[in-house]
């Protein structure tokens, strides 16, 4: 089955700077690539997510990068700020397995003020 | 539109008993997936729902069962709860995409029940 990655498992960075999280899949048919947001005692929030038809894609201070060759996909946080504090999880999915999201372990990202 | 509800929000259960968990998926959603998180094993797909069908199934024993109601509302149960089952579980609703396809589906989650087996 699908294997998902992710490094690094805590990320310390300044306010305003820029933090990186990195995924790597498996499943070369995985297609749906969403990242999510948990702060503590709250459920996971979805904040991007890109589709193998698509490189890149931004919102904001927020961007994500897939590479199908190298089947990795990359968040970018820049002008990170206090509230950025959060765990984040990437996850890996395909059309044939419906819904069936495959997590990495999480990233603990602490923002300085 | 309303999220995804959870209830009951907190459960505590001795080694042996059952419990049931009820999810209710965001209005006009159709599919609900049920996930466990825990410290050690971070996430992981317990089941999914989609018009009353399973329709995909992680890797927990039999134990573990769902169903979904045909207002979308979906259930899990548990039975002969173990010490290792104590842990937020989360589901999760999304809508097909356009033209019915079922390969573009946003998940959102709930709150999630925090259950802890004693």
């Amino acid at each position: 089955g699908e294997n998902v990655e992710q490094h690094p498992s805590t990320l310390s960075v300044q306010e305003g700077d820029s933090a990186v999280i990195k995924c790597t899949y498996s499943d070369s048919a995985s297609n749906y690539f969403p990242w999510y947001k948990q702060e503590l005692g709250k459920r996971p929030q979805l904040i991007i997510d890109i589709r193998s038809n698509v490189g890149e894609k931004k919102d904001q201070r927020i961007a994500v990068t897939l590479n199908k060759t190298a089947k990795h996909f990359s968040l970018h946080i820049t002008e990170t700020q206090p509230e950025d504090s959060a765990v984040y999880f990437c996850a890996a999915s395909k059309a044939a397995a419906g819904n069936k999201l495959t997590f990495g372990g999480g990233t603990r990202v602490l923002v300085k003020p | 539109k309303a999220g995804v509800t959870q209830t009951p929000r907190y459960l505590i259960k001795t080694r042996g008993q059952q419990v049931t968990l009820s999810c209710s998926p965001i209005s006009g959603h159709r599919s609900v997936s049920w996930y466990q998180q825990t410290p050690g094993q971070g996430l992981q797909f317990l089941f999914e729902y989609f018009s009353e069908t399973q329709r995909n199934k992680g890797n927990f024993p039999g134990r573990f069962s769902g169903r979904q109601f045909s207002n979308s509302r979906s259930e899990m149960n548990v039975s002969t709860l173990e010490l290792g089952d104590s842990a937020l579980y989360l589901c999760a609703s999304s809508s097909p995409g356009g033209g019915g396809r079922a390969d573009w589906e946003t998940q959102y989650f709930g709150p999630g029940t925090r259950l802890l087996v004693l």
